[in-house]
């Protein structure tokens, strides 16, 4: 396609469960980001790849959240021992260029809604 | 206190009416501005870049107070197609990392 593709769509999870969160970025684009968007909130940065190179995670909330990107495409975002407050819409984006900074144009998938029960 | 800063509303008005949304941003360090616009329960879109100048594509003008830290969107003729919520949005620079405000509701009724 020719969009950001995420899967799956919607998880629900059992409390200490660990999950795995895929996106597919726009055939091409440099860089990769992920963040996470709880209900009512904007959406809050989590981390940053340029090519397979993670530059930035200081979004990550704790020890339990990990992203790779190995090849500089595909990249998973894998929960460990999911918790109630983990519940959220996990959306990765994509740009063509290593900063977008200056025209700001991210192309989000449609996200991975995660419940933890 | 959050780095961008919105009114979450709900903002409801009538078709026609004109509405303005306001955010500010703490970080003075803060190099680019945008409005994104995020139907319910999709992805955020790019709306509109924010210049010093301001600048108006079509209903919607965009302004900028850097003195300030303020960010504006005004809707001039709002349509029913404008319902949405609309996401204030910084960069810093650091790696083209945007930061998010917690999005204005806007509901635009018959």
């Amino acid at each position: 396609g020719a969009g950001v593709s995420q899967s799956p769509r919607y998880k629900v999870a059992k409390r200490g469960q660990d999950v795995a969160l895929r996106c597919d970025p726009i055939s091409g684009h440099v860089s990769l980001f992920w963040y996470q968007q709880a209900l009512g909130q904007g959406p809050e940065f989590l981390t940053y790849f340029q090519n397979e190179a993670q530059l930035d995670k200081s979004g990550l909330p704790s020890d339990r959240f990990f992203a790779e990107r190995p090849e500089g495409s595909v990249s998973t975002l894998k929960i460990q021992r999911t918790q109630q407050e983990d519940s959220a819409v996990y959306l990765c984006a994509s740009s063509l260029l290593p900063s977008q900074g200056a025209t700001g144009e991210l192309f989000f998938g449609e996200g991975s809604r995660l419940t933890v029960l | 206190r959050k780095e961008v800063e919105q009114d979450p509303g709900p903002f409801n008005v009538p078709e026609g009416a004109t509405v303005a949304f306001n955010c500010t941003y703490s970080n003075s360090a803060s190099q680019s501005f945008f409005w994104y616009r995020q139907d319910c329960r999709k992805e955020p879109k790019l709306l509109m870049s924010v210049y010093s100048s301001g600048n108006e594509d079509g209903r919607f003008t965009a302004q900028l107070n850097r003195a300030s830290q303020y960010i504006s969107l005004l809707i001039r003729d709002s349509k029913l197609s404008d319902s949405a919520t609309y996401l204030c949005v910084v960069n810093r620079n650091q790696g083209g990392k945007l930061i998010f405000g917690q999005g204005t509701e806007l509901s635009v009724k018959p």
